[in-house]
């Protein structure tokens, strides 16, 4: 049972390069998110998309990019990486069912920018 | 906007003692309200949830009453044993988005 797959686990980066992590689920879910998760802050939503073809802004969406090309992928990208997006990146998908749905979560993906 | 407040941790217990953490919520609509918890280097994994004021979530021993009148998600425990040393984030969803609290950091001393 695979869920959902993000990559890298974890990635040093300099500050000004461009960086995507990777985001697949396999539960054909309609709903895909990016959250961030900061110590005390909590999980920070990015960016979101409620089904393939859409995207939208989350609490957080400055500095980075998303898109959804089908189903099954949501790459999220920092076009030029600064050192306050050091963070825990999660990736997680919902059946879209409005409120009610479960999130399902990646393990995550650690970021580093020096 | 829509958001949950949750008490800061972290908590330290002692096994078998009984557990709160308090969760507050500012809702625009009727969300529905969640308890994640993340053991250490993974994911979040969905703990309970409710869907309607005054519906209760349980799972593994945790319940969580949904209060619209006090706008309230408290997790209980009665019992908490050393592996269920967490972090335990509250959550509300609404219109296909969820919005977390900032995590209370649970550690059970046996």
């Amino acid at each position: 049972i695979a869920g959902i797959t993000q990559a890298p686990t974890s990635q040093i980066l300099a500050a000004g390069r461009r960086m995507t992590l990777r985001c697949t689920q396999d539960m054909r879910h309609n709903a895909m998110y990016w959250y961030r998760q900061d110590l005390g802050l909590g999980l920070r939503l990015i960016h979101y998309s409620n089904t393939a073809g859409t995207t939208g802004k989350g609490e957080v969406p400055d500095g980075y990019s998303v898109s959804r090309a089908n189903t099954d992928d949501f790459p999220l990208t920092l076009a030029s990486a600064v050192p306050p997006q050091t963070s825990v990146y999660f990736c997680a998908s919902s059946y879209g069912q409005g409120n009610t749905g479960e999130l399902f979560f990646g393990e995550g993906s650690r970021l580093t920018v020096l | 906007g829509d958001s949950v407040t949750q008490m800061e941790g972290p908590v330290t217990l002692s096994e078998e003692a009984f557990l709160t953490i308090n969760c507050t919520y500012t809702a625009t609509g009727y969300p529905s309200l969640f308890w994640y918890v993340q053991y250490p280097g993974e994911g979040l994994q969905l703990l309970l949830k409710a869907t309607k004021a005054d519906d209760k979530g349980s799972n593994k021993g945790f319940e969580a009453t949904y209060r619209k009148e006090t706008t309230s998600f408290h997790l209980e425990k009665g019992s908490v044993q050393v592996s269920d040393s967490a972090v335990y984030f509250c959550a509300l969803g609404l219109a296909n988005k969820f919005y977390f609290g900032s995590g209370t950091k649970l550690n059970v001393k046996p």
